[in-house]
C-alpha cells in the first residue's frame, strides 16, 4: 500500500523552542514531491514547505525546515522558534504517481504553549 | 497569488434541499479538486478535473455532482444529502494534473456543510 505515516497524533512545545514532527512514507516511484501542510483551527489548509524527491538538499522556509532521508523514506518537519500561531494540525503528504492525487498522513496536532 | 476562494463559508441544508458549493481560482491552474474532510482527519479526495474534464471520481455517491464551467471555476451540486455528509468541503487547484508527480495543490478555506 502507498501510505504516509505520522506516528505522533499530538505534540506540544513551549513557545520559542524547537519541535520536530515525523513522517515516513512508502513508495516505489522515483520522482515525487513531499509536502507539509498546516491547518489551524480556522481550517484553512496552508502549504508550509515542499521537497522534490530528486533534490538532496533539504528544503527550508524561514523557521520551517525538513530532514529528507530518501533511502529511509523519512520526511520530518522542524519548526524553530515556535510561535503561538504555529498551533495547528500538520499533515504530511506526497504526490501519488501521475494521478494528481495527494496521499496524506493522519496528521499531528501541535500545540504551542506560552 | 496563491488564492483559492470558496463560497459559501457555511451552509446548513435539509435532506431534501438542493444547494451548490462554488470554488474559484485565478492562478491559471488547469487542475481542480474537491475534497471532503471530517474533523481531525485528513482530506479525502472526491473529484479531480483536468483541463475542465472530469478525470477522477473516487466512487462518490451521485448525490454529489461536480461541474467545471471553465478553467477558473468549480462547482459541487448537492442534492438529497444525508446527515453523514456533514463535513468541511475543500477545493484545491494545481498547475496541471500531476504528471510526473510534481504538482503542488493550493487549498481554499473550505465550506462547512451541515445536513439536518
Amino acid at each position: 500500500a502507498q501510505t504516509v505515516t505520522q506516528s505522533q497524533p499530538e505534540m506540544s512545545v513551549q513557545e520559542a523552542e524547537t519541535v520536530t514532527l515525523s513522517c515516513t512514507y512508502d513508495t516505489s516511484e522515483n520522482n515525487y514531491y513531499l509536502f507539509w501542510y498546516k491547518q489551524p483551527p480556522s481550517r484553512q489548509m496552508i502549504l508550509v514547505i515542499r521537497q522534490e524527491a530528486y533534490k538532496q538538499q533539504n528544503a527550508t522556509e524561514n523557521r520551517f525546515s525538513v530532514n529528507f532521508q530518501k533511502a529511509a523514506k523519512s520526511f520530518s518537519l522542524k519548526i524553530s522558534d515556535s510561535q503561538l500561531g504555529d498551533t495547528a494540525m500538520y499533515f504530511c503528504a506526497r504526490t501519488g504517481g501521475n494521478t494528481g492525487k495527494l496521499i496524506f498522513g493522519q496528521g499531528t496536532t501541535l500545540q504551542v504553549k506560552p | 497569488d496563491t488564492e483559492v476562494t470558496q463560497t459559501p463559508k457555511h451552509l446548513v441544508m435539509g435532506m431534501t434541499n438542493k444547494k451548490s458549493l462554488k470554488c474559484e481560482q485565478h492562478m491559471g491552474h488547469r487542475a481542480m479538486y474537491w475534497y471532503k474532510q471530517k474533523a481531525k482527519k485528513p482530506p479525502e479526495l472526491m473529484f479531480v478535473y483536468s483541463y475542465e474534464k472530469l478525470s477522477i471520481n473516487e466512487s462518490v455517491p451521485s448525490r454529489f455532482s461536480p461541474e467545471c464551467p471553465n478553467s477558473s471555476l468549480l462547482n459541487l451540486h448537492l442534492h438529497a444529502l444525508q446527515p453523514e455528509d456533514s463535513a468541511l468541503y475543500l477545493c484545491a487547484s494545481s498547475q496541471d494534473r500531476g504528471l510526473a508527480g510534481t504538482d503542488t495543490q493550493y487549498f481554499g478555506p473550505g465550506t462547512r456543510l451541515t445536513v439536518l
